[in-house]
């Protein structure tokens, strides 16, 4: 009865691999974001989908490419990891409406690059 | 300037207190304020929505929002110790799509 899911929950990689996060909302939202949290609890936005189109592009690595195959799912891929990605990162979503915005979190993807 | 400012804290207040976490933003046309909670290793959680000037009451907690001053509160009355958490204050810009997060006010609950 999950709301909004991730997988993996834990994922430890070697430098320079690619890897993949998924994200899957079932609440009908039309919004879903990525963001990433450091080391100091920071929570910064990466992208935002609504309708499975791109809305929000925040100044990140080119490195790091998004997908919403349907507005239900948002997935991050990851190239060439490097230390700094070491991080955990939520999808969230959120229902429609501008005024309205608030945000469902993943339980969160804790990535440990070596 | 940071766009959404907390206090770090850590702020401690002994059980049944009033605790009182501050937040200021930089973006005079924001629209809707928020208030997360955030247990370690966990996934915020909201706790509250303010869009109107004023004090929106949900149980134990108030919100406060004064646009003109570009601040936004949140009161948490009888405090217990399960409050202990980050409590992250985020803002949604003039844009309307994106929320801007402070960096968090870990609240210590001591009973």
């Amino acid at each position: 009865d999950t709301a909004v899911s991730q997988t993996p929950k834990y994922l430890v990689t070697q430098m320079g691999n690619d890897k993949s996060i998924k994200c899957e909302q079932n609440l009908g939202h039309d919004t879903m974001y990525w963001y990433k949290q450091d080391s100091k609890k920071f929570l910064k936005i990466m992208f935002s989908y609504n309708n499975k189109e791109l809305i929000i592009n925040e100044t990140v690595p080119n490195r790091f490419s998004p997908k919403s195959p349907d507005k239900a799912h948002l997935n991050l891929h990851i190239n060439s990891l490097e230390l700094g990605d070491s991080a955990v990162y939520f999808c969230a979503s959120s229902p429609p409406g501008l005024a309205s915005n608030e945000q469902f979190f993943g339980p969160g993807t804790r990535l440990t690059v070596l | 300037q940071k766009e959404v400012e907390q206090n770090s804290g850590p702020l401690s207040v002994p059980e049944g207190a009033i605790a009182s976490l501050n937040c200021t933003y930089s973006d005079r046309g924001s629209q809707s304020f928020f208030w997360y909670r955030q247990y370690s290793g966990k996934s915020p959680e909201l706790i509250m929505f303010i869009y109107s000037n004023g004090d929106k009451e949900d149980g134990r907690f108030t919100a406060q929002l004064n646009k003109a001053s570009q601040y936004v509160s949140l009161l948490i009355r009888d405090s217990q110790p399960s409050d202990s958490a980050t409590y992250l204050c985020a803002v949604t810009g003039s844009g309307g799509f994106k929320t801007i997060f402070g960096a968090g006010t870990r609240l210590f609950v001591k009973a």
